[in-house]
């Protein structure tokens, strides 16, 4: 079975750039969670979809960033226009969503430098 | 005070040795507790979920997990230098609901040398 995806791996852009960050989740799981860790701070939680809706998205910085999950499959992040603060690595997850016992899967992370 | 606390470490045990990796956590609502370990330049991966009082043991791996203190604990008994690595606790609220946001600690990071 494959595991979580993530595309790219690496993105460099200039700031005021955009970019768009692609997530596929393993098959079957309808979460999916993105998160971003920046240099030397914790990991930090960004939304959650359920398939296609949003549960929780208390965690997105500012409306510079947006999310979508059409047709409950992969995801997109898109940043626009980036900022310098925004440089991170950026996590998806995803998750079957049972309640006993639902372990969220990790992607490798796209790893955005914004210049 | 930060939400979830951990020594940043390093922590440097010798091959066979137990290590003991903490984490401290501030909502005392809090319901689930996960290790998850990370080498460098890689994903975050799972080692043991805990959401009751007590200890629970997987292989080599056992959490800890004191609710009274807000206090989860990870031991490693016969540390092997493959398990080097950046050792995350994270912690969910609200895991009764929908609510899967986990909080995240900065990380232990563990030396085993041989």
């Amino acid at each position: 079975e494959a595991g979580v995806t993530q595309f790219p791996s690496h993105s460099v852009i200039e700031k005021g750039q955009t970019v768009t960050l692609r997530c596929d989740p393993i098959s079957g799981h309808d979460n999916l969670y993105w998160y971003r860790r920046v240099m030397g701070k914790e990991i930090k939680f960004l939304l959650h979809f359920v398939k296609e809706s949003k549960q929780d998205e208390s965690g997105m910085p500012n409306n510079r960033f947006l999310a979508e999950r059409t047709g409950g499959t992969y995801s997109t992040l898109k940043v626009q226009p980036a900022e310098l603060e925004d440089s991170g690595v950026y996590f998806c997850a995803s998750s079957q969503g049972r309640v006993s016992t639902d372990t969220q899967y990790f992607g490798p992370g796209t790893r955005l430098t914004v210049l | 005070q930060k939400e979830v606390e951990q020594n940043s470490g390093p922590l440097s045990v010798p091959e066979g040795a137990i290590a003991s990796l903490n984490c401290t956590y501030s909502d005392r609502g809090s319901q689930s507790f996960f290790w998850y370990r990370q080498y460098s330049g890689k994903s975050p991966e799972l080692i043991m979920s805990i959401y009751s009082n007590g200890d629970k043991e997987d292989g080599r791996f056992t959490a800890q997990l004191n609710k009274a203190s807000q206090y989860v604990s990870l031991l490693i008994r016969d540390s092997q230098p493959s398990d080097s690595a950046t050792y995350l606790c994270a912690v969910n609220s609200q895991w009764a609901g929908n609510n899967r946001k986990l909080i995240w600690g900065l990380g232990t990071s563990l030396a085993v040398n041989p």
